[in-house]
């Protein structure tokens, strides 16, 4: 089946630790997003790429970054910069077709910083 | 004056009653509008979508309806299920396929 995986699921974190979410995709999307999900508010957009080895910030790009190396994959880490990394993340891609852009989303990753 | 619809955070309906959940918009410039459904725990999934050319669309006991003079969008559930309980976000898509996203509702059904 087609889809877009996530792990880890539940990630616990000391605080000054680096850690990276994966994402990973089998669709032949070119797009890739990160959105962030705080409770009760809507999706943030992180960073977004287009197409492999580029990538663009998105509103909330402090403190994250990503690489795009293979049209598959598109990690996330989550520095020690982010003041408040406690959320659920979701990676999702798409492909856009006159302006239609459909996103396909994974199952998300909760981050926990102790 | 017109009346729009108020977004609310929550909604709670009974069951086999039908659901709206309203959504105001904020660029002029989107062409293309998107409802998602997100379950506890998991990943926002489509339900259905607008192109600003229209201003009402049906799928299976969905509705989606479109004001443009106000920025404001609607969806409309048939017969609410208890199935149907989530929180339900809207999406405007502009500036080459960019997707912006509201708060969200939750509805819950009550059986």
């Amino acid at each position: 089946d087609g889809g877009i995986t996530q792990s880890p699921k539940y990630l616990f974190r000391k605080e000054g630790q680096n850690v990276t979410l994966s994402c990973e995709q089998n669709l032949n999307h070119d797009a890739m997003y990160w959105y962030r999900q705080d409770p009760g508010q809507g999706l943030r957009l992180i960073y977004y790429s287009q197409i492999v080895n580029d990538f663009q910030k998105g509103d909330i790009a402090e403190g994250y970054s990503v690489s795009r190396e293979k049209k598959e994959s598109f990690p996330l880490t989550v520095t020690s910069a982010q003041k408040n990394p406690t959320a659920f993340y979701l990676c999702a891609s798409s492909i856009v077709v006159l302006g239609a852009n459909v996103l396909t989303f994974g199952a998300g990753s909760r981050l926990t910083v102790l | 004056g017109e009346s729009v619809g108020l977004h609310l955070p929550t909604l709670s309906v009974q069951e086999g009653d039908n659901s709206i959940i309203n959504c105001a918009y904020s660029n002029s410039a989107s062409d293309y509008f998107i409802w998602y459904k997100q379950e506890s725990g998991k990943g926002p999934q489509f339900i259905i979508d607008i192109r600003s050319n229209m201003d009402k669309r049906q799928g299976q006991r969905v509705t989606v309806l479109l004001n443009k003079t106000v920025k404001h969008l609607s969806l409309q559930i048939a017969a609410t299920q208890p199935g149907d309980s989530a929180v339900y976000f809207c999406a405007e898509i502009w500036n080459a396929g960019k997707s912006t996203f509201g708060d969200g509702t939750t509805l819950t059904v009550k059986p």
